[in-house]
């Protein structure tokens, strides 16, 4: 069964708090996705990585950066933490030949 | 990527076909269609993925039109379980460079007793 495990399903952060969302794969695929999704807007990429260390901007960057340093791991940085970051955060593991995502069950973070 | 658009919403009765219809006009000669959906609560699942032969799995099959400009993707028997959000997405295949995975809205299947 392919496992893709987010560090934490509800989280809560105050405003101004340096998050860390983790996300860890059991299946050695190399790409590596992180979302949010909001109500009405559906999932908007943040950022993905298709190899350890590199990382590209999705479609909604700002206020985020991501960290890659082993191939099984993903992280997904709030540097100052704002209200308008709370949401549903999904990562998402897929192998080179994009054949299927597989999706962890998310992090709802709530930032007060 | 091409863009695609599909209905908001769709009913469909328990025990049914449901037929989910999606428009990919500007889809190119080598761009795939997928399929996820998403339960709620929970992450998007993989359905199913083509490029232009129907493809029929364990869950859906997926009929795509012979010019490639829309496909529809087809639950036989829906149950209740199948209530969900499902997104089509078209997508280049690996070897024309990484390609970003894209969502839209969707459209929200909703099964009935």
């Amino acid at each position: 069964d392919v496992k893709v495990t987010q560090s934490s399903r509800y989280l809560v952060k105050r405003t101004g708090e340096k998050v860390f969302l983790e996300c860890v794969q059991d299946m050695d695929h190399e790409n590596m996705f992180w979302y949010r999704q909001d109500p009405g807007l559906g999932l908007r990429l943040i950022y993905f990585s298709y190899d350890v260390k590199m990382k590209e901007k999705g479609d909604i960057p700002e206020g985020y950066s991501v960290s890659r340093e082993k191939k099984e791991r993903f992280s997904l940085i709030l540097e100052s933490a704002s209200t308008n970051q709370t949401s549903m955060y999904l990562c998402a593991i897929e192998n080179a030949l994009n054949t299927e995502a597989f999706f962890g069950q998310g992090t709802r973070l709530t930032v007060v | 990527d091409a863009k695609t658009t599909q209905p908001p919403s769709m009913d469909c009765a328990e025990g049914r076909a449901a037929n989910l219809p999606c428009n990919h006009s500007t889809i190119s000669g080598n761009e795939y269609v997928y399929w996820y959906r998403q339960i709620h609560s929970q992450g998007p699942q993989y359905i199913i993925h083509g490029l232009k032969n129907n493809e029929t799995n364990e869950m859906a099959s997926l009929i795509i039109t012979e010019d490639r400009k829309s496909s529809t993707l087809i639950l036989p028997h829906a149950t209740l379980r199948d209530t969900a959000v499902y997104y089509c997405i078209v997508r280049s295949p690996m070897n024309t460079g990484f390609q970003k995975l894209v969502f839209g809205t969707g459209t929200r299947l909703l099964v009935s007793p």
